[in-house]
């Protein structure tokens, strides 16, 4: 399986600040074939299910603020709130889906400082 | 736009079968280009997928899992359905069930809210 890591496990972050969170794969996520990255984010809310937030490494899902942003190719990648709002606060998910099974990094938590 | 809701048992019995069902409303489940799937999270932790079928009928599996899972169709009443055998405690978690895109290997978008399943006599 291509194991997911992420860093750090979680920040506080002053509203209004930039958020950046980091996730690595075990083995890469770029296809030769499209020169697309295999990889996915997502926010989970306390208490809610997972919410899209980015695909192929740097696409916003539909109605995702522009403040999210997603970079990075082959093992490393970056999430990148660039002013955290309140309702941020979250666990946020990188995901692979070049290899199945698809795996899930273990989640950043973001909250306020 | 495409919903989905878990609905099932929310405990079971160590060593019986666990079973769910996603209800998917907004829109077709059948289709080779629609693909369906489960995930869970156990409590104060990350995602598991557990596996996929396809709007034709075609599963597949996490083969942490496979030998204890059957994830299966029914597209007359729109929804697909998950069973677990021979639980244990460690399979006590949150149950997802979601759409997949750009699949059979793909994100997923959007998941159901989840359903708490426990594992205990």
């Amino acid at each position: 399986d291509f194991v997911m890591t992420q860093s750090p496990d979680s920040l506080a972050v002053s509203l209004g600040e930039r958020a950046t969170i980091n996730c690595k794969s075990s083995q890469s996520l770029l296809s030769s074939s499209n020169n697309k990255n295999y990889l996915a984010w997502y926010q989970q809310k306390p208490g809610q299910s997972p919410k899209l937030l980015i695909y192929w490494a740097s696409t916003r899902a539909s109605a995702v603020p522009d403040r999210f942003s997603g970079s990075g190719s082959a093992t490393d990648f970056t999430l990148t709130i660039s002013t955290l709002q309140a309702e941020d606060v979250a666990v946020y998910y990188c995901q692979q889906y070049y290899s199945s099974p698809p795996t899930f990094g273990p989640g950043t938590k973001v909250d306020f400082k | 736009q495409v919903q989905l809701q878990e609905s099932g048992p929310r405990l079971v019995k160590p060593s019986q079968t666990l079973s769910l069902t996603c209800t998917v409303s907004g829109g077709s489940i059948s289709g080779n280009s629609n693909h369906w799937s489960w995930a869970r999270q156990p409590a104060g932790k990350g995602l598991e997928w557990i596996g996929r079928i396809s709007g034709s009928g075609t599963a597949d599996y996490n083969p942490s899992l496979e030998s204890r899972v059957i994830i299966s169709i029914d597209t007359s009443k729109n929804q697909f359905s998950l069973k677990m055998s021979s639980v244990t405690a460690a399979d006590t978690a949150l149950y997802f069930c979601a759409k997949e895109l750009a699949g059979p290997l793909g994100w997923f978008d959007p998941w159901g809210q989840g359903t708490l399943v426990t594992v205990s006599s």
